[in-house]
């Protein structure tokens, strides 16, 4: 972590809300990226960003959005869509687009009620 | 589809010990491969990485060993402590269209017991 931070540290959510995620980074890196982790799995790609007013989706972005009009923030919302939201959600960075080393953030755990 | 393969689940070692976990990949694309190590309740830091270009690299206690022609790669943690007691993750990365992207292995749960 370090130049990156994710807010809140928990989040607590009812089924049928939309909840917001930030990931904010002063390392003045280009990429950046959201990862859900599940207990015993490994981290699986849910949106990715490698310029401002650019991303595209990963491996799970159904019930997911994101926007990134700041280099240095890139909010993930969790819509109602999702299915199953509870998750420990990642952000991570890399300096330049197509840079192979990630550097993550601490992390939001949500839990849906 | 399971793109890396890692093993153990978990692993328990003596204080003092070596610690070895293993992953295997398929896609021979790949081109860069961290390990990661995550505390309870923090996000993962990386630990170390290597490159398809060399069979071994070391960072103090810990030692990755690349086999390319088997697709395997391995860490080593030399002289385990009680302090290294985390989940390790390793992954691979290849440039895809739209970035460069890692694909992870699921996790394997160490153990230092004193």
């Amino acid at each position: 972590d370090g130049g990156i931070t994710q807010s809140p540290k928990y989040l607590f959510r009812k089924e049928g809300q939309n909840v917001t995620l930030s990931c904010e980074q002063n390392l003045n890196h280009d990429a950046m990226y959201w990862y859900r982790q599940d207990p015993g799995q490994g981290l699986r790609l849910i949106y990715y960003s490698q310029i401002v007013n650019d991303f595209q989706k990963g491996d799970i972005a159904e019930g997911y959005s994101v926007s990134r009009e700041k280099k240095e923030s890139f909010p993930l919302t969790v819509t109602s869509a999702q299915k199953n939201p509870t998750a420990f959600y990642l952000c991570a960075t890399a300096d330049r687009p197509f840079t192979d080393t990630q550097y993550f953030g601490p992390g939001t755990r949500l839990t849906v009620l | 589809q399971q793109q890396v393969k890692q093993s153990p689940q978990s692993l328990i070692v003596q204080k003092g010990g070596i610690s070895i976990i293993n992953c295997a990949y398929e896609n021979t694309a790949f081109d860069y491969f961290p390990w990661y190590q995550q505390f309870p309740g923090k996000g993962p830091a990386l630990l170390i990485a290597i490159r398809p270009d060399v069979s071994e690299k070391k960072e103090g206690r810990f030692t990755i060993s690349f086999n390319k022609s088997a697709k395997q790669f391995s860490l080593h943690i030399m002289d385990s402590q009680p302090g290294d007691s985390a989940t390790y993750f390793c992954a691979a990365g290849e440039a895809g269209a739209g970035s460069y992207q890692l694909t992870f292995g699921k996790g394997t749960k160490l153990s230092v017991i004193p």
